[in-house]
């Protein structure tokens, strides 16, 4: 998983409890990424980060929080649990030999029940 | 209509077959990765290519930019080929490395 680190791998969480997921990357890099992957479904972005101090939307940002204070962390916040959150998240960095591929995490399995 | 479209959705194969998966996309890329994931398992980048053709192993990924379409093909296919390969495109101007994701498509190889 080139360097990138995901905790916890499964968590159950009851509806309107909060949490949050980590991920940490050891290489140094600036772009991180968080995605959502829902069965039947690509996966979706939800947040990114281009460098420590600065996060933007993706296409699915609505319940979630992130913060970048540092290069190698980039949480991911669920602030009031919904079963519509029930999914399988992955975080990745931008790396490679062009600088153009990516790597993810190895997942973390989230049910709201 | 999704940008990216995968087919099949789902195959199953004989060990030894050749395998062939496709993506079509409508937007602009800058480059089209192939994605392996494993049941239960973390996500594997397995190609990176903006023009032409890229071979590792049993694996061979092409793509066509004026037909806006790749393909994946896996030859001598074995069960431990079983996963979700999927498809995903950069947008062509994408500064940040935004991906679209195809669905993916579920191959069964049988021993």
């Amino acid at each position: 998983n080139a360097g990138v680190t995901q905790t916890p791998k499964f968590r159950i969480l009851k509806i309107g409890q909060s949490m949050t997921l980590q991920c940490t990357q050891d290489m140094n890099h600036n772009y991180m990424y968080w995605y959502r992957q829902d069965p039947g479904m690509g996966l979706k972005l939800i947040y990114y980060s281009v460098g420590a101090g600065i996060t933007d939307k993706g296409e699915v940002p609505n319940g979630y929080n992130v913060s970048r204070s540092t290069t190698e962390d980039f949480p991911l916040r669920l602030e009031l649990a919904a079963p519509s959150q029930t999914s399988v998240y992955f975080c990745a960095i931008r790396a490679g030999s062009s600088y153009n591929e990516q790597f993810f995490g190895p997942g973390t399995r989230l049910t709201v029940l | 209509k999704n940008e990216v479209e995968q087919s099949p959705q789902n195959l199953t194969a004989q060990e030894g077959e050749f395998i062939t998966i496709n993506c079509s996309y409508s937007v602009g890329i800058s480059a089209l990765h192939w994605l392996q994931q494993h049941p239960g398992g973390g996500i594997v980048s397995l190609f990176m290519l903006s023009s032409g053709k890229k071979k590792h192993g049993r694996l061979i990924a092409t793509i066509n930019i004026q037909e806006k379409h790749s393909s994946l093909h896996i030859t001598a296919s074995h069960p431990r080929d079983s996963a979700v390969y999927i498809c995903a495109v950069r947008n062509y101007g994408g500064a940040t490395n935004k991906l679209i994701f195809g669905t993916g498509t579920l191959l069964a190889v049988q021993p």
